[in-house]
């Protein structure tokens, strides 16, 4: 089945570490992209890419780095500088970057204890 | 003003009633609209995208009104499975990336 992968599921960091999580899609989609959601907002845009090896900072990019070496991967690493990171942080894609439709992973939720 | 504002509910309310939520949005230029579903701790989906003359899928209802700017999702008949948080999406540019999201509605069905 196609579909979008986000690992792990639950994550507990200590503060100063740095924390990398994984998205990958088999949907062939060009675009991709790292959200978060905190309780009563909506989701806040840090990373997307629209094609291989290129990627833009979203609307709250500090303390967070991505990589896209591959189509099908999009990292997202939390750094020790994001001052508030616990979260539940969703990945997605879409076919290209002006289609409209996002498919969502089923999220990490990551805690900072 | 937040870009996307809904009301947080919760609604609750019985099975086989009819309930609305409405959502407004600030950019008078969004050029499309959409209604995610969002089961707790579970990833958004796609419900249906909004159309200028208004759409419908099954018990689903969805209504833009560019001159209120806002947008308008009716469930008619509800079941327990429409339990869910509804997301407001709404983007100003056509560009994925600039997707404006609401905080959510949450909606309870009960028997």
């Amino acid at each position: 089945d196609g579909g979008i992968t986000q690992s792990p599921k639950y994550l507990f960091r200590k503060e100063g570490q740095n924390v990398t999580l994984s998205c990958e899609q088999n949907l062939n989609h060009d675009a991709m992209y790292w959200y978060r959601q905190d309780p009563g907002q909506g989701l806040r845009l840090i990373y997307y890419s629209q094609i291989v090896n290129d990627f833009q900072k979203g609307d709250i990019a500090e303390g967070y780095s991505v990589s896209r070496e591959k189509k099908e991967s999009f990292p997202l690493t939390v750094t020790s500088a994001q001052k508030n990171p616990t979260a539940f942080y969703l990945c997605a894609s879409s076919e290209g970057p002006n289609t409209g439709e996002l498919f969502f992973g089923e999220g990490s939720r990551l805690t900072v204890l | 003003r937040k870009e996307v504002e809904q009301d947080p509910g919760p609604f609750n309310v019985p099975e086989g009633a009819t309930v609305a939520f409405n959502c407004t949005y600030s950019n008078s230029a969004s050029q499309s609209f959409f209604w995610y579903r969002q089961d707790c701790r579970k990833e958004p989906k796609l419900l249906m995208s909004v159309y200028s003359s208004g759409n419908e899928d099954g018990r689903f209802t969805a209504q833009l009104n560019r001159a209120s700017q806002y947008i308008s999702l009716l469930i008619r008949d509800s079941k327990l499975s429409d339990s869910a948080t509804y997301l407001c999406v709404v983007n100003p540019t056509g560009h994925n990336n600039d997707m404006r999201f609401g905080a959510g509605t949450r909606l309870t069905v009960k028997p």
